[in-house]
């Protein structure tokens, strides 16, 4: 059974500067790894996806790597901004390749 | 293409009223999965569909939840006696499966729910 944990559970940060998210995933089986991002009340946006035979994807200040092996994925986020300052969520989904497990979240605060 | 869109944004509902929610998927997506979600968790996994066929249902849903996605297209989410554990936001997604592994999924903005 697949288990997604995402810590920290909050961060804050001055503006400026870079910083690392992390997720773990139980079962390394996965078919891809998925990062959203979710501003209070509303729903998900789909900021990054890592298919299984990738190790890394990068749009524009944001990079997320993966590590099967280890079971561990990360986001990185550059020159941080107050927009930037939202809910982070991993999704992993195991082999069957049909639902998609999220962790818990790590809600950014980026200080001005 | 506007995105996955769900209707309604908001619900406000007694306790023991049937509620229905509706979604709409990227149009030519033959996924469609919807989530729960409480305040400060990440979404939990309710059902998903490939084109009209459930394939999967969560234990989370019990008796009084279905779902169907007539035709392949739209889904609909019927809560039948609402109970107060049942508020949070409900969550639709959808993707395009072409039999290696799940494409990248897209939410909409949910459907909160609140019963009274």
């Amino acid at each position: 059974k697949q288990e997604v944990t995402q810590i920290p559970a909050a961060l804050s940060v001055p503006e400026g500067e870079n910083l690392v998210l992390n997720c773990s995933f139980t079962d390394s089986a996965i078919y891809n790894l998925q990062w959203f991002r979710q501003d209070p009340g509303k729903g998900l946006t789909s900021l990054l996806l890592i298919q299984s035979s990738q190790r890394e994807q990068t749009s524009g200040r944001l990079n997320a790597s993966l590590d099967k092996s280890s079971g561990r994925s990360t986001l990185y986020i550059a020159a941080s901004q107050p927009g930037d300052s939202a809910t982070y969520l991993c999704a992993a989904g195991g082999s069957s390749a049909s639902k998609i497990i999220f962790g818990s979240g790590t809600r950014l605060s980026i200080r001005p | 293409d506007t995105g996955v869109s769900q209707n309604p944004r908001h619900k406000i509902t007694k306790r023991g009223q049937n509620v229905t929610f509706r979604c709409d998927p990227i149009s030519e997506h033959n996924r469609l999965y919807w989530y729960r979600q409480t305040l400060g968790q990440g979404p939990e996994f309710l059902t998903y569909f490939q084109n009209e066929a459930q394939l999967e249902k969560s234990r989370l849903l019990s008796d009084r939840f279905s779902a169907e996605r007539p035709k392949g297209s739209f889904s609909t989410l019927e809560i039948q006696r609402t109970e107060q554990g049942d508020s949070a936001m409900y969550l639709c997604a959808s993707s395009l499966y072409r039999g290696q592994g799940r494409g990248e999924a897209f939410f909409g903005q949910g459907t909160r729910l609140t019963v009274v």
